[in-house]
């Protein structure tokens, strides 16, 4: 099956810092969305973004389908902006059929003050 | 509208025992699926309902694990018998299409299998 790795796994930044996650794929892909899990374990919705470049906020994010990655853009880090954030993905099937969504192995975020 | 809600929020139990986790989807979502975290590990996908129907529960871990979804509504997932390594964050999400784009997640039951 696809593989997806990210990339740092772990990443401590300075309250204000910016920092860049990566999410690389092994397979074409239907569908790419970006998750946080809180400190509270809620998974939150981030962005769905299959392809191109979408900003919310102080976050960011870019997916280059022909290369296979996508990467988060945190700036000006919070603290609030700890936990663990996961990249997932639909891979793409020829015949169109339905595959299961696969989760990267996600990159643990801690914002100190 | 309702989000996805998840009952309970905790769940602590020894080993041997059995828990049933439950998940209400958002009301006219005929997608259902299952997800669970482990310890510092990635979210797997566990299960897919498409309305009563089992689409795909090839990540269901072993014969522990028992989804249902009768009348393609609300769901749970039994556990029996629990075991440490059971122990994680089990979501649920629900999709009317069935695209990851329009899946809601649930806010997740912490199981700790002691």
């Amino acid at each position: 099956g696809i593989q997806v790795e990210q990339s740092p796994p772990d990443l401590i930044l300075q309250e204000g810092a910016n920092s860049t996650l990566r999410c690389n794929f092994s397979d074409s892909v239907n569908n790419l969305q970006w998750f946080h899990q809180n400190p509270w374990g809620q998974l939150i919705n981030l962005f769905y973004i299959p392809s191109g470049t979408k900003q919310n906020g102080r976050l960011s994010a870019t997916t280059v389908a022909t290369e296979r990655y996508s990467l988060l853009y945190i700036s000006s880090s919070q603290t609030t902006d700890s936990g663990v954030y996961f990249c997932a993905v639909e891979p793409r099937v020829n015949s169109g059929g339905y595959q299961k969504v696969t989760f990267g192995t996600g990159t643990k975020l801690q914002v100190i003050p | 509208e309702a989000g996805v809600t998840q009952f309970p929020s905790h769940s602590v139990i020894e080993k041997g025992q059995t828990v049933t986790l439950r998940c209400d989807p958002i009301s006219g979502h005929d997608n259902l699926y299952w997800y669970r975290r482990v310890m510092g590990k990635e979210i797997k996908f566990l299960l897919h309902f498409v309305k009563e129907s089992k689409q795909d529960e090839s990540g269901m871990p072993n014969n522990r694990f028992l989804a249902e979804r009768t009348g393609g509504t609300y769901s749970t997932l039994k556990v029996q018998p629990a075991e440490l390594e059971d122990s994680g964050v089990y979501f649920c999400a629900s999709s009317q299409d069935g695209q990851i784009g329009t899946q809601y997640f649930g806010p997740g039951t912490r199981l700790l299998v002691l």
